[in-house]
């Protein structure tokens, strides 16, 4: 019972390079999201997509691109990397409808140097 | 703007010893409260929702409730394996189901 998968688990990076996050579920769910965890900071929302074809800008979207590939999949890209970016970035998926909890993976620890 | 707080930042205690964690929280029209458990390098696991004041919702040794200006989450007897950070978020009446986030109260449990 896999849930929410991501890949890569760890990425070093230089700064300027491009990279591509991945992320898929198999609970079919309709809702997907991205975030990225700071020190001290709550989880921030960069993009969700609330079904399939559909895509929208979170709280912090600048920098970052995102596709939904499928029902199941969910990328989130860096066309250009800056060390502000370094973080811990998680995706998350939902069932359709309001309040339906968010189920996460184990998220990419993203430094760029 | 939509903001939640959670106290303490951090918890030590020890093995038996009750206490609970608040959330406050200041949006415009709640839709649903969340509580999430993180252990290090893994991501939030979800452990409860809770929909209007008034409402609890239980768990081993965990127990949710909610008013209209915070959230507490009531940990009775822990155990050195509740040792984790809890995270509470807030989803806002007409944002499609996003979710904004509190820093999280990181609980140490000791034997």
């Amino acid at each position: 019972n896999a849930g929410v998968t991501q890949t890569p688990k760890f990425q070093v990076l230089k700064t300027g390079q491009s990279m591509t996050l991945q992320c898929a579920q198999d609970m079919n769910h309709n809702s997907m999201y991205w975030y990225r965890q700071d020190p001290g900071m709550g989880l921030r929302l960069i993009y969700y997509s609330a079904s399939e074809g559909t895509t929208d800008k979170g709280e912090v979207p600048n920098g970052y691109n995102v596709s939904r590939l499928n029902k199941r999949e969910f990328s989130l890209r860096l066309e250009s990397a800056a060390p502000s970016q370094t973080s811990v970035y998680f995706c998350a998926s939902s069932d359709r409808g309001g309040n339906q909890p968010q189920h996460f993976g184990d998220g990419t620890r993203l430094s760029i140097l | 703007e939509d903001q939640v707080t959670q106290s303490p930042e951090a918890l030590r205690l020890q093995e038996g010893e009750s206490s609970s964690l608040n959330c406050s929280y200041t949006v415009s029209g709640l839709r649903g409260l969340f509580w999430y458990r993180q252990d290090p390098g893994k991501g939030p696991e979800f452990l409860f929702t809770l929909y209007s004041a008034g409402e609890e919702k239980e768990k081993e040794r965990l127990k949710a409730t909610l008013t209209k200006k915070e959230s507490f989450l009531h940990i009775t007897a822990p155990k050195p394996e509740d040792s984790a950070t809890y995270l509470c978020a807030v989803q806002v009446a007409g944002t499609a189901s996003k979710l904004t986030f509190g820093t999280g109260t990181r609980l140490q449990v000791t034997l």
